[in-house]
């Protein structure tokens, strides 16, 4: 069973911070890895697809990089706000099917 | 355009019962998903679709039947209840995967069962 691993599990930070999050998967069984952000009550929203190694994707403050060789992404927000407050998910796809194995989350809080 | 909607939004049920929760999209998806969402746990895949009147098992199939006799609805049914089926349940749809293409999977807004 492919794992997919996010660190921290939650993260508290002052408004205007920068901050990130990493996603863990293993590389040998890679075809895309996806973002999600999860706002309490409502349903996951796509963020970004990657599927190449040194992918780099950008949403307003929001940008997220791939390395398909380590197995490994990590999620920036640059000068964190209120709004910013969710559950950051990140799925790999491992296949051509479009199943996707999620990892547990990323909480933040954002505090004004 | 609603996108994606689940019906009902919240259910109790008791050990033994059954129950059909709807999923339905009018995005003229291909593919459907069923995930079911658990404490400390990612979203993890029930059963899925890939086009009307086809369906497959995902990771947690057991206890859970589907159907998907129209391409806007994907149906998941529990015939005999239990206590470990407690849990927040998302459908999602996506377009089908072509020439090595990655597709987003737009969620709806989850049904919350609580089986006693």
């Amino acid at each position: 069973i492919l794992n997919v691993e996010q660190s921290p599990q939650s993260l508290h930070v002052q408004e205007g911070d920068s901050t990130n999050f990493t996603c863990s998967f293993p590389s040998s069984n890679f075809y895309a890895l996806h973002w999600y952000r999860w706002e309490t009550a409502k349903s996951p929203e796509a963020l970004f697809v990657m599927t190449l190694n040194g992918d780099e994707k950008k949403k307003g403050r929001i940008s997220a990089t791939l390395n398909t060789k380590e197995g490994y992404s990590y999620l920036y927000i640059k000068g964190s706000q209120p709004e910013d407050s969710a559950t950051y998910l990140c799925a790999l796809q491992g296949g051509a099917t479009n199943k996707l194995i999620f990892g547990t989350g990323t909480l933040l809080a954002v505090q004004p | 355009n609603a996108g994606v909607t689940q019906t009902p939004k919240f259910r109790v049920l008791k050990t033994g019962q059954s129950m059909t929760l709807l999923c339905a999209q009018d995005m003229n998806h291909e593919y459907m998903y069923w995930y079911r969402q658990d404490p400390g746990m990612g979203l993890r895949l029930i059963h899925y679709s890939v086009g009307e009147g086809t369906t497959a098992k995902g990771e947690v199939p057991d206890g859970y039947n589907v159907s998907r006799l129209k391409k806007q609805n994907f149906l998941l049914g529990l015939e005999s209840a239990a206590p470990s089926q407690t849990s927040v349940y998302f459908c999602a749809s996506s377009w089908e995967l072509a020439g090595g293409n990655q597709e987003t999977q737009y969620f709806g807004p989850g049904t919350r069962l609580l089986v006693l």
